[in-house]
């Protein structure tokens, strides 16, 4: 079974600095893709940034880049120049090829102007 | 931007009644899916649908639940007897699958909170 653990229920960042969510998981699978989400307060998840196993180098996407440590499971997220947006709970999520996402329980981040 | 639209957004019922919640997926999309969340646990999946047939679904997804797309645009997800555990956020996602890979990206509803009492 997948399994997917944010240990970092709750997390704050003063503005314009930076802050990185934790995320690790477990799979037997060799295939497979990561995710962040972040879900604002009352708006729908939206992607921020998703890594195929496969790849070495870590994704980026503007001010978020990922450590993808594929031997540990591990894949964390980094948030830089935090902005007061960015306040949100963040998802890790965990998919094998399948229909399937497996989420973890989430990480509130609030950004404190 | 086109994007997933739920309804309701909280429904309250009594245990034992049924409950539809409707989404509408983005129209160019092929998969959907239905995952959950009880108040401070995970996102949890509980059924995806694709081809007008469910393609994967969870052992959350029992007999008491069943999803249909009637008319080409919604989505519906139907609990049969409600029971107080139901009591959660459901979220409606669709995602587009490319020839090569699945793109990986879901996009989701805002979600439809059901309070069973």
């Amino acid at each position: 079974a997948q399994t997917v653990t944010q240990s970092q229920p709750e997390m704050s960042v003063q503005e314009a600095e930076t802050v990185t969510l934790s995320c690790t998981y477990d799979t037997s699978e060799n295939n497979y893709y990561l995710f962040w989400y972040k879900q604002p307060p009352s708006r729908q998840m939206i992607l921020v940034i998703r890594q195929e196993a496969y790849k070495q180098q870590n994704a980026t996407e503007n001010r978020f880049s990922v450590n993808f440590q594929k031997a540990a499971k591990s894949f964390s997220l980094k948030i830089s120049d935090s902005q007061l947006g960015d306040t949100a709970m963040y998802f890790c999520a965990f998919m094998k090829g399948g229909n399937q996402f497996y989420f973890g329980t989430g990480t509130s981040l609030t950004v404190i102007p | 931007e086109p994007e997933v639209t739920q309804t309701p957004s909280h429904q309250v019922t009594q245990m034992g009644q049924e409950v539809i919640l409707r989404c509408v997926p983005i129209s160019n999309h092929l998969y959907f899916y239905w995952y959950r969340q009880i108040l401070g646990q995970k996102v949890e999946f509980l059924v995806s649908f694709y081809n007008n047939e469910i393609s994967e679904k969870s052992e959350i997804f029992d007999d008491q639940f069943s999803v249909e797309r009637p008319d080409g645009s919604n989505f519906t997800l139907k609990i049969r007897s409600t029971k107080l555990e139901d009591s959660a956020m459901y979220f409606c996602a669709s995602s587009v699958r490319t020839q090569a890979k699945h793109t990986g990206e879901l996009f989701f509803g805002e979600g439809s909170r059901l309070t069973v009492l």
